[in-house]
């Protein structure tokens, strides 16, 4: 079974500008999260979706937005880009949408703002 | 809020030794409790879970963790270790109060020796 994906993998943007990044959930799951890592605010939770319906949000400021779509697929979006939003960006999935259920994650996007 | 911590930043053992590496937790009622291991410019991997039931639960990788209740801990070990085990190895806690959110430990880098 294929994991979770994400595109891209790397990307390189300028302050002020937005970006969208890409995950797909491994095959059959449902709830899709997205995390941020930096080196030093470690692991961020940023929003989890679970069919299509933001769930739960992280303390992230309105410019940090999600969404999913029917097949489960998730992108987020970052405007207005500031230098601080450099970070690995994390997609992870879960079959089910209780707490018990361990989330797989995808290889990251590496996003660098200058 | 749920939270676990980790008290080591790097934990160093020879290959064929036994490793530990610490996580402790404060919550509110019942721990939903995760170890995670990541690679060098790779997504995390899911090692093991506490639910309920065994204090001890196995994993990945021949890795095994020990869910203590009276020491609110939950440490991560192997009993002989492997140079290809080291990693920077995050504790978990799922936030049953937020939500599915996992909140992650800052991580704790295991470095293996021959």
């Amino acid at each position: 079974k294929a994991g979770v994906t994400q595109t891209p993998r790397y990307l390189i943007k300028t302050r002020g500008q937005q970006v969208t990044l890409s995950c797909s959930p491994i095959s059959g799951h449902r709830s899709v999260s997205w995390y941020q890592q930096t080196p030093g605010q470690g692991l961020q939770f940023l929003f989890e979706y679970f069919s299509e319906t933001q769930r739960n949000k992280g303390n992230f400021p309105g410019r940090f937005s999600g969404r999913q779509f029917s097949n489960s697929r998730s992108e987020m979006n970052v405007s207005t880009l500031e230098l601080g939003d450099s970070a690995l960006y994390l997609c992870a999935s879960s079959r089910g949408g209780g707490g018990d259920y361990e989330q797989y994650f995808g290889p990251g996007t590496r996003l660098t703002v200058t | 809020a749920q939270s676990v911590a980790q008290p080591e930043d790097q934990v160093n053992v020879a290959e064929g030794n036994p490793l530990t590496v610490k996580c402790t937790y404060s919550v509110s009622g019942n721990p939903y409790l995760f170890w995670y291991v990541q690679y060098p410019n790779r997504g995390l991997q899911f090692l093991l879970k506490y639910i309920t039931g065994d204090n001890l639960v196995k994993g990945s990788y021949g890795f095994e963790a020990e869910f203590n209740k009276s020491q609110t801990s939950f440490h991560l070990k192997k009993p002989s270790a492997l140079v290809s085990d080291s990693a920077l190895y995050f504790c978990a806690v799922r936030d049953l109060n937020s939500g599915y959110a996992l909140n992650f430990g800052k991580g704790t880098s295991l470095l293996v020796t021959p």
